[in-house]
């Protein structure tokens, strides 16, 4: 079992939905978590942000964790088709490496 | 958010020939830096982290005499991919930790490389 799982997808959604990612983990110990977005042949860019558990919200995009079920999610609201990428969740201990999920390649249709 | 500069974007170069990537923390600074791989469709396989003034550390299974990681200053790290051959093409992306305390990791743009 990977320590980290996110289902690859790929996912496709009208334009203007509500998109939902996820990843689970099994290492209890994480306690950062981020999101990644990453556009074709670019490298990863931070969307979310979050320590421990809990909501973030930052404009269209709200990050949750929810440590005791060890998931970690992703809404895009009034989605746009400049959101079309790959979606990678990312967690680590402390000041160490990143255990990444497989990534998530989502596409807004107009 | 805080910017991290890789270059080149794209090379390509002939078998037996070593490549260096650069990467800058253009506006912090960054004891650690990470060296990731990318193949197609997949997720960042971390390579090594580096450490300025001090050896990089290797993932297992990685040649560290293949990749070889210098992290001079704490703005700067490059890796050197000596004597590439056509298996090495592959899409490098590295890393800027910045603050230990909230283990942020920003990217650089990556570096595609092609081994004729």
């Amino acid at each position: 079992q990977k320590e980290v799982e996110q289902d690859p997808g790929p996912l496709s959604v009208p334009e203007g939905a509500i998109v939902s990612l996820n990843c689970t983990y099994s290492n209890s110990a994480f306690q950062y978590f981020m999101w990644y977005r990453q556009y074709s042949r670019k490298g990863p860019e931070l969307l979310m942000y979050t320590y421990s558990s809990g909501n973030k919200e930052d404009g269209r995009f709200t990050a949750q964790v929810d440590k005791s079920s060890k998931y970690i999610s992703l809404f895009i609201r009034d989605s746009q088709p400049s959101d079309s990428a790959t979606y990678l969740c990312a967690m680590s201990e402390g000041a160490q490496k990143l255990v990444f999920g497989q990534g998530t390649r989502l596409t807004i249709n107009p | 958010g805080a910017v991290v500069s890789q270059h080149p974007s794209w090379v390509i170069c002939k078998s037996g020939t070593s490549v260096k990537i650069e990467c800058r923390s253009l506006d912090f600074q960054a004891t650690t830096m990470f060296w990731y791989r990318q193949f197609p469709k997949q997720s960042l396989m971390l390579m090594a982290t580096s450490n300025e003034g001090s050896k990089a550390t290797y993932e297992q299974g990685v040649e560290k005499d293949k990749f070889l990681i210098n992290h001079a200053s704490l703005t700067l790290s490059t890796l050197t991919v000596t004597s590439a051959h056509p298996e090495d093409s592959s899409f490098y992306i590295c890393s800027a930790l910045m603050g230990a305390e909230k283990n942020i990791q920003y990217f650089g743009a990556g570096t595609r490389l092609s081994v004729l």
